[in-house]
């Protein structure tokens, strides 16, 4: 069974850093998409980063670009969200989904999140 | 960045009920365009993709059609499961970009 399983969440402060994982299993994450995305408190879905199955295919959105870095470990069959210089307004639950096929196409799988809180 | 505007943000509707939702991209995307579920405090589940796709294991009363800029999320004989908020999401350009969302409520 395919499966996703976020960790590492928790209470930073303002400043600090944190790193979530997303293991796979059931699947091989190195053969697919993988990207995550948040949800602030009463607040819709966005977009945050994601990785390609080519280790050039990286992106971010604007919000956390230069803070956070996303990277795999193939032999753990985990993605990383390595996230620096937190602000309050990245506190949010943060999920991990796959793709479908070598891109994201519209995603498949989805992990149950977990929250990271920025507070001092 | 392409906006994604979703309506309506929320409708009310009874059980048995037909409703749809669309999603209008600010430039062309083709047709790379998902659909989500979300209910409290749960993750977001996929339910279509390549706009009219059904993911594995999705019943038949979700339905998706549009191309280019405008689509449209079906949702036909409303039940209680149904009742949740629902996301699309534009894969053509990065950044992705979700649309602001709908609520489906009970009426």
């Amino acid at each position: 069974e395919v499966q996703i399983l976020e960790s590492g969440g928790g209470l930073v402060q303002p400043g600090g850093s944190l790193r979530l994982s997303c293991a796979a299993s059931g699947f091989t994450s190195s053969d697919s998409a993988i990207i995550w995305v948040r949800q602030a408190p009463g607040k819709g879905l966005e977009w945050v980063s994601g990785i390609g199955v080519r280790v050039d295919n990286i992106y971010y959105a604007d919000s956390v670009k230069g803070r956070f870095t996303i990277s795999r470990d193939t032999p753990k069959n985990t993605v990383y969200l390595q996230m620096s210089s937190l602000r309050v307004e990245d506190t949010a639950v943060y999920y991990c989904a796959k793709g479908r096929g070598s891109g994201w196409n519209g995603g498949d799988t989805w992990g149950q999140g977990t929250l990271v809180t920025v507070s001092s | 960045d392409v906006q994604m505007t979703q309506s309506p943000s929320s409708l009310s509707a009874s059980v048995g009920d037909r409703v749809t939702i669309t999603c209008r991209a600010s430039q062309g995307i083709h047709n790379y365009l998902a659909w989500f579920q979300q209910k409290p405090g749960k993750a977001p589940k996929s339910l279509i993709y390549h706009a009219s796709n059904l993911q594995s294991g999705v019943p038949s009363k979700f339905s998706g059609s549009g191309s280019g800029t405008d689509f449209t999320l079906t949702i036909s004989d409303l039940q209680p499961e149904d009742f949740a908020s629902y996301y699309c999401q534009q894969y053509d350009h990065y950044p992705l970009t979700f649309g602001g969302g709908t609520k489906v409520e009970i009426k």
